[in-house]
């Protein structure tokens, strides 16, 4: 089946430690996103890639780091400098082009203990 | 920057029609959308309208779009528990300086359906 994977599902971090979130996709699409979501403010993008070794920032990428080194892959590190990193963190990939629609992964729960 | 408008909450009966309202700034955009997510999940692409259109309808779903006023609204007949979820409305403009241009997002409207 085809599709986006976010992995893990759940993840805790201390303080001061960076961790990975991971997204896998299998659509051969060029294009993927992470977002942020908090309770009602809907999604914020954090960075964006539209090819392979591209990324581009979003409006909230301080604190973010993120890698294209495959086409399928598009993982996203949340350094020590997020003040604030406890939220739903989104996946999603698209072909490029006016139309198309994002496809997401199921996201991933970061919560700072 | 290009803003997208919803109320947070909707509550209807079993049985009765919803209809969730958004609004948008960008003059530019060009398809908008309808997402829906579950508790805890992903978003799932419901319908979309492309600018030209006044009207989309798919099943129980019905999208409105009034381009003048820059409103959109998505109406679901026969409302279902299972509609239960948080509905996202989302534009995308026309491509700029060469660069895709990703979706903007509206704050989601979270409906609930009472038995």
């Amino acid at each position: 089946d085809g599709g986006i994977t976010q992995s893990p599902k759940y993840l805790f971090r201390k303080e001061g430690q960076n961790v990975t979130l991971s997204c896998e996709q299998n659509l051969n699409h060029d294009a993927m996103y992470w977002y942020r979501q908090d309770p009602g403010q809907g999604l914020r993008l954090i960075y964006y890639s539209q090819i392979v070794n591209d990324f581009q920032k979003g409006d909230i990428a301080e604190g973010y780091s993120v890698s294209r080194e495959k086409k399928e892959s598009f993982p996203l590190t949340v350094t020590s400098a997020q003040k604030n990193p406890t939220a739903f963190y989104l996946c999603a990939s698209s072909i490029p082009g006016l139309r198309t629609e994002a496809f997401f992964g199921q996201g991933t729960r970061l919560t700072v203990v | 920057g290009e803003d997208v408008e919803q109320s947070l909450f909707l509550s209807v009966r079993e049985g009765d029609s919803s209809v969730i309202n958004c609004t948008y700034t960008d003059s530019s955009s060009t398809y908008l959308y309808w997402y829906k997510q579950e508790p805890g999940a992903g978003l799932q692409l419901l319908t979309y309208i492309f600018s030209n259109m006044d009207m989309k309808q798919d099943q129980r779903l019905t999208v409105l779009l009034n381009k003048k006023d820059k409103h959109l609204s998505l109406r679901i007949a026969d409302t279902q528990t299972g509609d239960s979820a948080i509905y996202f409305c989302a534009e995308k403009g026309a491509p700029t300086s060469g660069s895709a241009r990703q979706l903007t997002f509206g704050s989601g409207t979270q409906l609930t359906v009472l038995p």
